[in-house]
């Protein structure tokens, strides 16, 4: 099946840095979504991408389709305790039938 | 809350018993799919259905069958439960095939 490589695995930022992670497939994929999870519950969607190149926000929060259409990242500006979680890429691809996941990136925001 | 409803919240049974795990969409969904989280893993996929019929099937054991339903809730039956079927268990839906997915509260399963 695909392989989702999602990194960091995990990260250790203080209040207010920025954060950065990405995802990378090594095939074509046509969707590309954030999710964030708390513990013990279901992921959250975060933000929804479908065009290679689209760059979308949502708050502080802002995520892009890479071009070659492989790779997809994720940016948190000025990080807050709350952002803690994990965050799980899920792509499309495009001559699939299901969404694959990422392993996960571990946010742990030291206040 | 993401629109999809699942029940039991928690489930404790023992080893070779079997449980039914129940989920409905968002309104307007005609998608299902389950997935299995064991303790700090990532989401397995294990199946899919689109407007009662199955569409997609990942690592589903032979153990583990589902359904769904004319009003399009769908129920997830594990049998013959093992240790390491504890986990977490989520539904999503989607509006249509390849929409983006939204995630149910889960089903903590516990086996003993």
């Amino acid at each position: 099946g695909q392989q989702l490589n999602q990194s960091p695995q995990s990260m250790f930022i203080q209040e207010g840095e920025d954060v950065s992670m990405n995802c990378t497939s090594s095939s074509i994929f046509n969707t590309w979504l954030w999710y964030k999870q708390d513990p013990g519950e279901g992921p959250v969607l975060l933000i929804a991408l479908y065009k290679a190149g689209e760059l979308t926000s949502n708050g502080r929060l802002t995520a892009q389709f890479g071009i070659t259409r492989k790779d997809s990242f994720l940016n948190i500006s000025a990080s807050i305790p709350s952002d803690v979680g994990i965050y799980f890429c899920a792509g499309l691809p495009n001559t699939g039938n299901q969404f694959y996941f990422g392993t996960g990136t571990s946010l742990t925001v030291i206040p | 809350d993401s629109g999809v409803t699942q029940t039991p919240k928690h489930l404790i049974t023992a080893t070779g018993q079997r449980v039914t795990l129940r989920c409905s969409p968002r309104s307007g969904d005609l998608s299902v799919y389950w997935y299995q989280q064991s303790l700090d893993q990532g989401l397995q996929f294990l199946i899919q259905y689109y407007n009662g019929e199955e569409r997609a099937k990942g690592n589903i054991l032979e153990r583990f069958s589902a359904q769904q339903f004319p009003d399009l809730h769908s129920e997830l039956n594990l049998s013959s439960l093992e240790l390491g079927d504890s986990a977490l268990y989520f539904c999503a839906s989607s509006e249509s095939l390849y929409n983006e997915q939204f995630f149910g509260p889960g089903t903590r399963l516990t086996v003993l």
